[in-house]
């Protein structure tokens, strides 16, 4: 299962509060991704990251951050919840390339009330 | 802006039938993925096609790729229930961009 956990697995939370989702993961893997999953639209990416330090935006980044200080651990932020922001959330790895064939945790349940 | 369509997005099919999924995009990529997704469950990767005219099979799904026609196609042989499942393409080209995803329904 490429070694990956994601914390926590369901949330409930209200509109405009902060959310941080976390992704960790014991292999050492250098490229980790944040995507989300919504009925209609196939996975969507938000961020990956490079390695520590390093990240970037993806297609649909709008009222999120990201965080890697650590090779294993990867944080998903949302400053202000709303509910355009209910979800499921997935990490993700690459084992070769950047953004080469995906390895996914176990999904993180969003709900924004 | 690259677009990846997947028709249909939903099939119910008979066991012991065949059909294909359809994976269209609108760049040009050498590399395409199959991902498959159990109901509540992640995402686990069914085939990598790396080139143009590549052929994949495991078990009763073949997928094939044809980059001039940017189109993918899943083969389904003598479905079972087991393969009811969510099915997802997706394109390389810089990120990964996904397919809506095709809900597969096999009936007894």
């Amino acid at each position: 299962d490429a070694g990956i956990t994601q914390s926590p697995r369901h949330k409930v939370t209200e509109t405009g509060t902060p959310v941080t989702l976390r992704c960790h993961q014991t292999e050492n893997h250098r490229y980790m991704y944040w995507y989300r999953q919504d009925p209609g639209h196939g996975l969507r990416l938000i961020h990956y990251s490079y390695g520590v330090k390093d990240t970037d935006k993806g297609e649909v980044s709008d009222g999120y951050s990201v965080s890697r200080s650590k090779t294993e651990d990867f944080l998903l932020t949302l400053e202000s919840a709303t509910s355009s922001q209910t979800s499921v959330y997935f990490c993700a790895i690459s084992e070769g390339g950047p953004h080469e064939k995906l390895f996914f945790g176990s999904g993180t349940q969003l709900s924004v009330l | 802006e690259l677009k990846v369509e997947q028709n249909p997005l939903f099939l119910s099919m008979q066991e012991g039938k065949n059909y294909t999924i359809y994976c269209n995009y609108s760049t040009t990529s050498d590399r395409l993925y199959w991902y498959r997704q159990d109901p509540g469950k992640s995402l686990e990767s069914l085939f990598v096609l790396l080139s143009n005219g590549a052929v994949k099979q495991e078990g009763r799904l073949m997928a094939s790729l044809d980059t001039k026609a940017r189109l993918s196609t899943l083969h389904i042989t003598a479905a079972v229930h087991d393969l009811s499942a969510t099915y997802f393409c997706a394109v390389q080209t810089g990120d990964m961009r996904f397919g809506a995803g095709t809900r597969l329904t096999v009936k007894p």
